[in-house]
């Protein structure tokens, strides 16, 4: 059974620039959050998207962007991106009858490099 | 003050060794508690998951919750190289839209040498 998929693996990108990111959740799972993980820190949280509707946005810039398609799987687009914004992107999908904060299964990231 | 407090470490034990990660936290809204493993490159993986104070084990893990302190705590026995990661605790947040985030602590790095 294919976990959460994500991809591109690696990127660099030039400040400025837009970038895509796309996840996709274990079959069944109707549920996709984003986390942004910074070298040294705890993943932060970004958004949550259930049944293709944004169901929950963390503190992050309107210039963090992200949908969900009919077959649930998801995009996170960034604009102007930051030297900041360099991290990695975590996608995690979740089955909607699990308990509250159990059943999250994260992907392996996008490691995203700003220069 | 930081919602989940978390000692980053880095912390090098012997094979064999009993390890105790801890955190705080300041938010009496948390509900679920859970520690999760993170090796090198990968995302994190879910390793305990607990809603009420008291221990639950399960092999070499003990997870601890004390809400009277805000305090978690993991306990790994007999610690194996293969233990060697970073350990993340994190908490589960109903917003106030009714959508759930984890806050996650900074990350423990755990060596454990041969």
């Amino acid at each position: 059974d294919a976990g959460v998929t994500q991809s591109p693996t690696h990127l660099i990108k030039t400040r400025g620039q837009q970038v895509t990111l796309r996840c996709s959740p274990i079959s069944g799972h109707k549920s996709v959050s984003w986390y942004q993980q910074v070298l040294g820190q705890g993943p932060q949280f970004i958004f949550q998207y259930y049944e293709k509707e944004e169901r929950g946005r963390g503190n992050f810039p309107d210039r963090f962007s992200a949908r969900q398609f009919p077959n649930y799987s998801s995009e996170l687009n960034v604009n102007a991106l930051l030297l900041g914004d360099s991290a990695l992107y975590l996608c995690a999908s979740r089955h909607s009858g699990t308990a509250k904060g159990y059943g999250y299964t994260f992907g392996s990231g996008t490691r995203l490099t700003v220069v | 003050q930081k919602e989940v407090e978390q000692d980053p470490g880095p912390l090098s034990v012997p094979e064999g060794a009993i390890v105790s990660l801890n955190c705080t936290y300041s938010n009496s809204a948390f509900q679920y508690f859970m520690w999760y493993r993170q090796y090198s490159r990968k995302g994190p993986e879910l390793l305990m998951y607990t809603y009420s104070s008291g221990n639950k084990e399960d092999g070499r893990f003990t997870a601890q919750v004390d809400k009277s302190s805000k305090y978690i705590s993991l306990f790994i026995r007999d610690s194996q190289p293969s233990d060697s990661a970073t350990y993340l605790c994190a908490m589960s947040l109903i917003t106030q839209g009714g959508s759930e985030k984890l806050v996650f602590g900074k990350g423990t790095k755990l060596t454990v040498n041969p």
